[in-house]
């Protein structure tokens, strides 16, 4: 069974500052995903990794994926508060999507 | 493209009653759609696999017989929460899988209140 773990599951930081979520799994897959959830809202999907040591990039957030040591990273460089928002990573295998618990990420001023 | 669209937004229904929720693919076709569940503060949990013209493949600890799919189209899918309880009130999010590009599309989620 897939399983995915993310940490940390709570993060308050204050703006200008950076930090790293991280995203361990349990087995091979077939791609990663990161989503950004606001309260009340569905997923917005941040980025797709598709092989290892692939990188993305998006304003001020960076993923990576690590497929040896089964690991993606989030990176939150000068965070803001609109940054603020529950992110979760996902493993995708055969289709199916297994979601990691979540980290609620506070950005204060 | 790939917007896919989810009916109602809110519901509030009484305990007992039977509630249906659409997930529609609005510009792609998708052979397959997925129903998840989301508790307050929860993760998304995977409840169904719908598949077109077959039937659904639930996962482990899903009542099929209480929560049934439907998807009779290339871009239509119905979850149906029969005889509903207020443990069943949740935020349901479907996605679609848009074959051509392969990839999974959300939709917008409907929050179900069961009083």
């Amino acid at each position: 069974e897939l399983k995915v773990e993310q940490n940390p599951l709570f993060l308050s930081m204050q703006e200008g500052k950076n930090y790293t979520i991280y995203c361990n799994y349990s087995t091979t897959s077939d791609r990663l995903y990161w989503y950004r959830q606001d309260p009340g809202k569905s997923l917005e999907s941040l980025f797709v990794l598709l092989s290892n040591g692939a990188v993305k990039q998006e304003g001020r957030l960076m993923a990576s994926l690590d497929t040896k040591a089964r690991l993606s990273t989030l990176h939150i460089t000068a965070a803001v508060h609109d940054l603020s928002a529950t992110y979760f990573c996902a493993v995708e295998s055969g289709s199916r999507l297994t979601f990691g618990e979540g980290t609620q990420l506070t950005v204060n001023p | 493209g790939a917007v896919v669209s989810q009916h109602p937004s809110r519901v509030i229904c009484k305990s007992g009653t039977s509630v249906k929720i659409e997930c529609r693919s609005l510009d792609f076709q998708a052979t397959t759609m997925f129903w998840y569940r989301q508790f307050p503060k929860q993760s998304l949990m995977l409840m169904a696999t719908s598949n077109e013209g077959s039937k659904a493949t639930y996962e482990q600890g899903v009542e099929k017989d209480k929560f049934l799919i439907n998807h009779a189209s290339l871009t239509l899918s119905t979850l149906t929460v029969t005889s509903a309880h207020p443990e069943d009130s949740s935020f349901y999010i479907c996605s679609a899988h848009w074959t051509e590009v392969d990839e999974q599309y959300f939709g917008p989620g409907t929050r179900l209140t069961v009083t």
